[in-house]
């Protein structure tokens, strides 16, 4: 059985300052992890995947996330947080040996304050 | 390359009513998901489907939901007699054909919206 848990609801960042959003992974085989974002009243969005390739990923606007199968963690970053950074961000895990139906964290809504 | 489309966007039906969502998959995708999205709650996986099968409805409630992804035609989900714990917003989802599994990506529609009065 797969499973994801988002470990924080909420993160409230400055401006120009990094942001970390925490995903922790469970899976029986060699995981695809997918980080996406949701503005509201807006369908998901693709911020980037690993699928078993390099373990530090690169994604758009500026994010990235580190595979690390020892802490069974998927987190994501970015440097400097921009107001329009603020959204929902989902962690998705899918196991493409086993159940093929991506499996969706809570979300953690990411407030960003001027 | 038009995107997943879904509609309507918003729909207000009243208990009782029936409800179809629409679902037009990107273009040459042949999976599509269901998807159903409560207020401060991820989305919960509802039914999979390709073209002409359902292939895992376990997500799916035992009454008063039906899915379907004809050969011609977009992916239909209907919810029959509403109530208004119904009210909640749906979204499609499609990947394309592989040669194995599914990858996992998905590409999303904006959702439709079901308020039940």
């Amino acid at each position: 059985a797969q499973s994801v848990t988002q470990l924080d609801s909420h993160v409230s960042v400055s401006e120009g300052t990094p942001v970390l959003l925490r995903c922790n992974y469970s899976s029986s085989y060699s995981p695809s992890l997918f980080w996406y974002v949701q503005h509201p009243n807006k369908g998901l969005q693709l911020l980037l995947k690993y699928t078993s390739a390099a373990t530090l990923v690169k994604g758009i606007n500026g994010f990235e996330a580190e595979f690390k199968k020892s802490e069974t963690s998927f987190h994501l970053t970015k440097p400097s947080a921009h107001m329009s950074d603020a959204a929902e961000y989902f962690c998705v895990v899918s196991d493409p040996g086993g159940s093929y139906i991506p499996t969706f964290g809570r979300g953690t809504s990411l407030i960003v304050h001027p | 390359n038009a995107g997943v489309m879904q509609n309507p966007r918003h729909l207000v039906r009243r208990r009782g009513q029936e409800a179809r969502l629409r679902c037009s998959p990107m273009k040459g995708h042949s999976h599509v998901y269901w998807y159903r999205q409560l207020p401060e709650e991820g989305l919960k996986f509802m039914v999979y489907l390709q073209k002409e099968n359902i292939i895992d409805e376990s997500g799916m409630p035992k009454e008063r939901f039906s899915a379907e992804f004809p050969k011609e035609g977009p992916s239909i989900l209907r919810i029959q007699q509403v109530v208004r714990g119904d009210s909640a917003a749906y979204f499609c989802a499609s990947s394309p054909p592989t040669s194995g599994r599914p990858t996992g990506e998905l590409f999303f529609g904006e959702g439709s919206r079901l308020t039940v009065l």
